[in-house]
């Protein structure tokens, strides 16, 4: 089952510098999107959120991005820091009755490096 | 920050016997949930609770399984005969009145069936 696809299973980025990582979706009954960042070791803890309504939500150094036509979506982290250093997983939510059954992509590692 | 607990954090235990997985969700949550992870696979649901009842399933969750919330504050995951396929990590979590509001994860319970 491959609704939610992160294609890039490792990122390394410089520190100071952008990173962005994608995921993609087949499901149009997707209407909500998060995203997480995840230690090990530990659950994975919330970043960010998006709406199907929307299609651009920012929190500080987070920026997710939603294309619906294209069924892709995008966190933008700037500036990259090496505390980001962790596993990203892209995560959606079918339209329900007032519940989070979440879909998880497989993940991205990403490395900062100073 | 209000947190979502698991205890304990590592379980061996032998096939065929009974688990027992406990989770203290966040205390003003309304919704709460199972997911697991497999080693080197997806965050997988599990399963949601709500106003004491199951609200879905996946189809992992099979007769073996069960939830219960035995009191205000504890919410548990049985697997009444363990199976080999059943050691990966055991995430709980919890959402807000809305429901349809981030999750927060439990740090996990690190099943393993010998």
């Amino acid at each position: 089952d491959q609704q939610v696809k992160q294609n890039s299973p490792s990122l390394s980025v410089q520190e100071g510098r952008i990173s962005i990582l994608n995921c993609d979706y087949t499901n149009s009954m997707f209407d909500y999107f998060l995203w997480y960042k995840k230690y090990p070791a530990e659950g994975p803890t919330f970043l960010i959120s998006i709406s199907s309504i929307k299609d651009k939500n920012e929190d500080g150094r987070f920026t997710v991005f939603l294309n619906k036509s294209a069924k892709h979506l995008s966190l933008h982290i700037v500036p990259s820091q090496p505390g980001d250093s962790a596993v990203y997983f892209c995560a959606a939510s079918p339209i329900s009755g007032g519940y989070n059954k979440l879909i998880f992509g497989a993940g991205t590692r990403l490395a900062v490096h100073p | 920050e209000p947190e979502v607990t698991q205890t304990p954090s590592h379980q061996v235990t032998q096939m065929g016997q009974e688990v027992i997985l406990r989770c203290v969700p966040i205390s003003n949550h309304l919704y709460f949930y199972w997911y697991r992870q497999i080693l080197g696979q997806k965050v997988e649901f599990l399963v949601s609770f709500y106003n004491n009842e199951i609200s879905e399933k996946s189809e992992i969750f099979d007769d073996q399984f069960s939830v219960e919330r035995p009191d205000g504050s504890n919410f548990t995951l049985k697997i009444r005969s363990t199976k080999l396929e059943d050691s990966a990590m055991y995430f709980c979590a919890s959402s807000g009145p809305g429901g349809r509001e981030k999750l927060f994860f439990g740090s996990g319970t690190q099943l393993s069936v010998l």
